[in-house]
């Protein structure tokens, strides 16, 4: 079935440093991957997403990258601050009549100041 | 534009009580998702309406139900609750257009 397979489920870094994020996926028919930031008491915020026909796709301090062939996607946050701490969930999607995403198991990130 | 909303923020059930859930999309979109989220099971899809119609379901028991009205609110109904239940259950909205989906805050439900 579908599935989505996420680490680590936590990650500590300074500030200043990278985070790196990694989502395997199963369902090879999956061509839209989101992430998401969720803080607490809120909502899941999209931050990023890709699409199966990029390879990269970065926005400022954010960047998210995408292996078809290893069904592999990850997100890279650099210079990391205290408020990227949260919960980062990845999902996968397939572009056909429906929206239904697959989420990951989440990833809580601190960032040490 | 507003974001989407949800009604009520927290809601406290005792079991085999039922539960109705509100969502407002943004303005303009057409389709709303609905996701329980809980910290045993993670984010799991429930259901996804466009256009007053459901589109795909999650594999979740009948006890859940959800509709769309003409102007793309949304509601979800669980009927006979369950200790399991309690949960943040999740909105999401979409235009339709490319997949973006943006969520709501979430009601908080807590069955006794």
């Amino acid at each position: 079935g579908e599935n989505v397979e996420q680490h680590p489920s936590t990650l500590s870094v300074q500030e200043g440093d990278s985070a790196v994020i990694k989502c395997t996926y199963s369902d090879s028919a999956s061509n839209y991957f989101p992430w998401y930031k969720q803080e607490l008491g809120k909502g899941p915020q999209l931050i990023i997403d890709i699409r199966s026909n990029v390879g990269e796709k970065k926005d400022q301090r954010i960047a998210v990258t995408l292996n078809k062939t290893a069904k592999h996607f990850s997100l890279h946050i650099t210079e990391t601050q205290p408020e990227d701490s949260a919960v980062y969930f990845c999902a996968a999607s397939t572009l056909d009549s429906s929206y239904k995403l697959i989420f990951g198991s989440g990833t809580r990130l601190l960032v040490r100041p | 534009k507003a974001g989407v909303t949800q009604t009520p923020r927290y809601l406290i059930k005792t079991r085999g009580q039922q539960v109705t859930l509100s969502c407002s999309p943004i303005s303009g979109h057409r389709s709303v998702s609905w996701y329980q989220q809980t910290p045993g099971q993670g984010l799991q899809f429930l259901f996804e309406y466009f256009s007053e119609t459901q589109r795909n379901k999650g594999n979740f028991p009948g006890r859940f139900s959800g509709r769309q009205f003409s102007n793309s609110r949304s509601e979800m109904n669980v009927s006979t609750l369950e200790l399991g239940d309690s949960a943040l259950y999740l909105c999401a909205s979409s235009d339709g257009g490319n997949n973006e989906q943006f969520f709501g805050p979430g009601t908080r439900l807590t069955v006794l």
